[in-house]
């Protein structure tokens, strides 16, 4: 099946730093990728929606400036948190699709996660 | 628009027991529906998906879900629990291509404890 990559896993930064996290699609071809926010015991949150070659659309109370999106290739995606702090830290999952024609609707892969602690 | 409701935010079984969780979904046009699984610290694993056909879908691991238009519900079994069943559920809806731009809205996720 498809597989989606996260790098780092986790990753420690200080306060007032920025985080950039990338998103691969290793065996295919991923038009669109999507960023999700997961705290502790909750559930996943929609971020953005990354095309490639475009400007992400980003879901509503999320900071555009504060959540750099960038997907400059098929298969790579980055999301870079800018001037992290405490309330950054969170658990940070990439998804990727391959937009196929004529289909109704195409599957997400996830990657892995990352983890992100902003002391 | 779409919205999913998973009853349940804790569901405690034996092994061997059988497992089920449940998911009702709103959605102006009719939806395709999805059951993740996610370990700790770990992305999601799909389980199973229905997106037309069949009611009852059969997945991995032994779980399998039926869609019922007329309760809007997709509720996950699984006949016999495992240890290894032990993990954050979450079920999951779109409404494709046509609308919200294939995005998918989850559940609030049920966490399922396995006892010996």
């Amino acid at each position: 099946g498809a597989v989606v990559s996260q790098h780092p896993s986790w990753v420690i930064c200080k306060s007032g730093t920025s985080v950039k996290i990338e998103c691969r699609s290793l065996d295919f071809q991923a038009t669109t990728m999507f960023w999700y926010r997961q705290f502790p015991k909750q559930s996943l949150m929609l971020m953005a929606t990354s095309n490639e070659g475009s400007k992400a659309t980003y879901e509503q109370g999320v900071e555009k400036d504060k959540f750099l999106i960038n997907h400059a290739s098929l298969t790579l995606s980055t999301l870079t948190v800018t001037s992290a702090h405490p309330e950054d830290s969170s658990f940070y999952i990439c998804s990727a699709r391959e937009k196929l024609a004529g289909v109704p609707y195409n599957e997400q892969f996830f990657g892995p996660g990352t983890r992100l602690t902003v002391l | 628009a779409q919205s999913v409701t998973q009853l349940g935010s804790h569901v405690s079984v034996s092994e061997g027991a059988l497992v089920l969780l449940r998911c009702n979904y709103s959605s102006s046009v009719p939806p395709y529906l999805f059951w993740y699984v996610q370990y700790p610290n770990q992305g999601l694993q799909l389980l199973l998906k229905h997106t037309t056909g069949a009611t009852l879908v059969k997945g991995i691991n032994g779980f399998e879900a039926e869609f019922k238009k007329s309760e809007t519900s997709f509720h996950l079994t699984k006949p016999s629990a495992h240890m290894s069943d032990a993990a954050e559920y979450f079920c999951a809806v779109t409404l494709g291509w046509g609308a919200a731009g294939n995005k998918l809205t989850f559940g609030g996720g049920t966490r399922v404890l396995v006892k010996p």
